[in-house]
């Protein structure tokens, strides 16, 4: 299986301001593309799709939200943190079965 | 719009099995895989398989315990877990695999809690 290791945990970021979050494989997900998603889950709510292909946005997500990276290490980038981004956030590979997610990183306020 | 509705949270004893439905409206069932995923207390989310054009596949750690069905005349899918144990308290949901990578899921149920509990 390829394990998904997100980090930090969790961070704290003042309105405004940048967050950026991590995300590493076990092994690359890149085969002409990089089979890579990431998911916002607010509390109480399901998963969202916000970024597919790495860095490809889903229809309706804001583009404060940016993916990047290739091969095994990727990074979801909020370019200026707003109240409603308080969430968990995981990234998903889907190059091979079992799909697996990364343990989530927690985004609060400062 | 397009809307996944599960239905609604279940209690059971060790051992015994459980089935969360979840209905499907506002766009074609059959033209997208669906897919089931879970989140236990304190854990990461786990996919635990997906049913696509009448096939199935699950994860090895769920092999032998959970089946996942459709029935299309009624937009539904199914996915029924047995034998369950203390860890298998959680949050399950379904999700629809995208247009763009039957993988990716972008559109997700509600969620049903699972409590097992003697």
């Amino acid at each position: 299986d390829i394990v998904m290791t997100q980090s930090p945990d969790s961070l704290a970021v003042s309105l405004g301001e940048r967050a950026t979050i991590n995300c590493k494989s076990s092994q690359s997900v890149l085969y002409s593309f990089n089979y890579l998603a990431w998911y916002q889950q607010k509390p109480g709510q399901p998963p969202k799709l916000l970024i597919y292909w790495a860095s490809t946005r889903e229809s309706g997500v804001p583009d404060r939200f940016s993916g990047s990276g290739s091969e095994t290490d990727f990074t979801l980038t909020i370019s200026s943190l707003q109240a409603e981004d308080v969430a968990i956030y995981y990234c998903q590979q889907y190059y091979s079965s079992p799909l697996t997610f990364g343990g989530g990183t927690k985004v609060e306020i400062k | 719009q397009v809307q996944l509705v599960q239905s609604g949270a279940e209690v059971k004893k060790p051992g015994a099995s459980v089935k969360v439905s979840c209905k499907a409206s506002g766009y074609t069932f059959t033209s997208f895989p669906m897919h089931w995923v879970r989140r236990a207390p304190g854990q990461r989310l786990q996919w635990m398989g997906w049913s696509n054009n009448g096939n199935t596949k699950y994860s090895q750690e769920f092999q032998g315990r959970v089946s996942i069905t459709r029935d299309t005349s009624a937009s539904t899918a199914y996915m029924e877990l047995s034998s369950l144990r203390s860890e298998d308290m959680a949050v399950y949901y379904c999700a629809r695999g995208a247009a763009s990578n039957g993988y990716v899921m972008d559109v997700w149920g509600q969620g049903t809690t699972v409590t097992v509990s003697s």
